[in-house]
């Protein structure tokens, strides 16, 4: 089935250290997002990629980054995590950011900062 | 700009009883509305979505939702709750002309007593 994947589940890493999550979808969408949500609150979007156009949220702090190398794949990098970046992040897609067609999303990579 | 605010953070009832998830917004045009479920340690998925037409929406699991303009409300219901109900839920708020960008609510979380 056509799928939105994230890897890992669950990360574990350092105050400081930086970490990489994935995402990979099968439904050729051509708009991929990223969410952070906190425990008990509302996911909050952190950025987007329409094909290769990244679109940062105005709050979203500059030690979270993305990249887009294909269609199929996006990442989400933290340079320098905080006990206050521990979340989970969601990632999701659209065919195209006009549509109403809502936003299919993956498991969630739950991140953990010792 | 547009805001979703979900009255009650936590809902509890019993199990065959009616689930009512109350969710008013703003948009300072035509909204698209959404109802999303979230498990524990799982993404989002999509219940019911609202865009134009017949303002009663009838989603998966047996839920709808009707869109009451004069109210500024999208209030979620299940007849007769299920203990496979307990989850948190999440009302959303999108419109064309912004990105397809989902504002979500703070969220209800549902518990449901056998």
């Amino acid at each position: 089935d056509a799928m939105v994947i994230q890897n890992p589940r669950y990360q574990v890493t350092q105050f400081g250290k930086p970490v990489t999550l994935s995402c990979s979808q099968t439904l050729n969408h051509n708009v991929m997002y990223w969410y952070q949500q906190k425990s008990s609150q509302a996911p909050k979007l952190l950025f987007h990629y329409y094909d290769k156009d990244f679109n940062n949220e105005a709050d979203t702090p500059d030690n979270f980054q993305s990249r887009r190398p294909n269609t199929s794949f996006c990442f989400l990098d933290i340079r320098s995590p905080g006990l206050g970046d521990a979340a989970m992040y969601l990632c999701a897609t659209s065919r195209y950011p006009t549509d109403v067609a809502p936003q299919h999303f993956g498991d969630g990579t739950r991140l953990s900062i010792l | 700009a547009q805001s979703v605010t979900q009255l009650g953070s936590h809902v509890s009832v019993s199990e065959g009883a009616l689930v009512l998830l109350r969710c008013n917004y703003s948009s300072s045009v035509p909204p698209y509305l959404f109802w999303y479920v979230q498990y524990p340690n799982q993404g989002l998925q999509l219940l019911l979505k609202y865009t134009t037409g017949a303002t009663l929406v009838k989603g998966i699991n047996g839920f709808e939702a009707e869109f009451k303009k004069s109210e500024t409300s999208f209030h979620l219901t299940k007849p007769s709750a299920h203990m496979s109900d307990a989850a948190e839920y999440f009302c959303a708020v999108s419109a064309l002309g912004a990105g397809n960008k989902l504002t979500f609510g703070g969220g209800t979380r549902v518990l449901v007593k056998p």
